[in-house]
């Protein structure tokens, strides 16, 4: 079964530097999100992905969040100056068409800022 | 904003007990998901529902629209079944963005 893919799983960043996180979606599926888990707290949004550009974006995705599609296959999040808070398991997630389909999240990547 | 509301928040039961998980939202959806979260983190999603009942194995999954209400049944719990379930819903009218439940935590004890 497809599987959207994450990388790293863990990762441990000083505080202030640049993390990027990188997702593979499903090959044939065209609408992209990132999720943040903080610890013991619920999944929320940050922000969704489609035709090359942002479609929505919920308030926590602030100006120190990017995201990318820098080629077919690669969709990423990038954390400019990281801060304590942001530690967390950032999900990636596609769909080919959710409002039919759902979505398949990826594993996810732990992000822990020192 | 749509609020999504799960019980119960911790749920221990023994092998082979039957498994309900309910799920109430406040604002009318487009759709409403039900995942499965493993100790590793990893998310895995079970249902999409927009009305009705779906199954799938020993897992069953109903949603009323009138009255903003969802449950997740597990028939014939197994120790696998141990996760946290999340119920997470869509709003439509153009956002596919999820909003989600805090999660039931399932135990199964052999």
């Amino acid at each position: 079964e497809p599987e959207v893919t994450q990388t790293p799983s863990h990762q441990v960043t000083q505080m202030g530097q640049e993390v990027i996180l990188r997702c593979v979606p499903i090959s044939n599926h065209l609408y992209f999100y990132w999720y943040r888990q903080i610890l013991g707290q619920k999944v929320e949004f940050l922000v969704s992905f489609y035709n090359n550009e942002i479609s929505e974006k919920s308030e926590i995705f602030d100006d120190q969040f990017s995201v990318e599609r820098p080629d077919g296959s690669n969709f990423t999040l990038k954390i400019r100056s990281t801060k304590l808070e942001d530690s967390a398991m950032y999900f990636c997630a596609s769909s080919e068409a959710p409002g039919l389909y759902g979505y398949t999240f990826g594993s996810g990547t732990r992000l822990t800022v020192v | 904003k749509n609020e999504v509301e799960q019980s119960p928040q911790n749920l221990t039961a023994q092998e082979g007990e039957f498994i309900t998980i309910n799920c109430s939202y406040s604002v009318g959806i487009s759709a409403l998901h039900w995942l499965q979260q493993h100790p590793g983190g990893g998310i895995v999603s079970l249902f999409m529902l927009s009305s009705g009942k779906k199954k799938h194995g020993r897992l069953i999954a109903t949603i009323n629209i009138q009255e903003k209400h969802s449950s997740l049944h597990i028939t014939a719990s197994h120790p696998r079944d141990s996760a946290v379930y999340i119920c997470a819903v869509g709003s439509g009218a153009g956002s596919y963005q999820l909003t989600f439940g805090k999660g039931t935590k399932l135990s199964v004890i052999p």
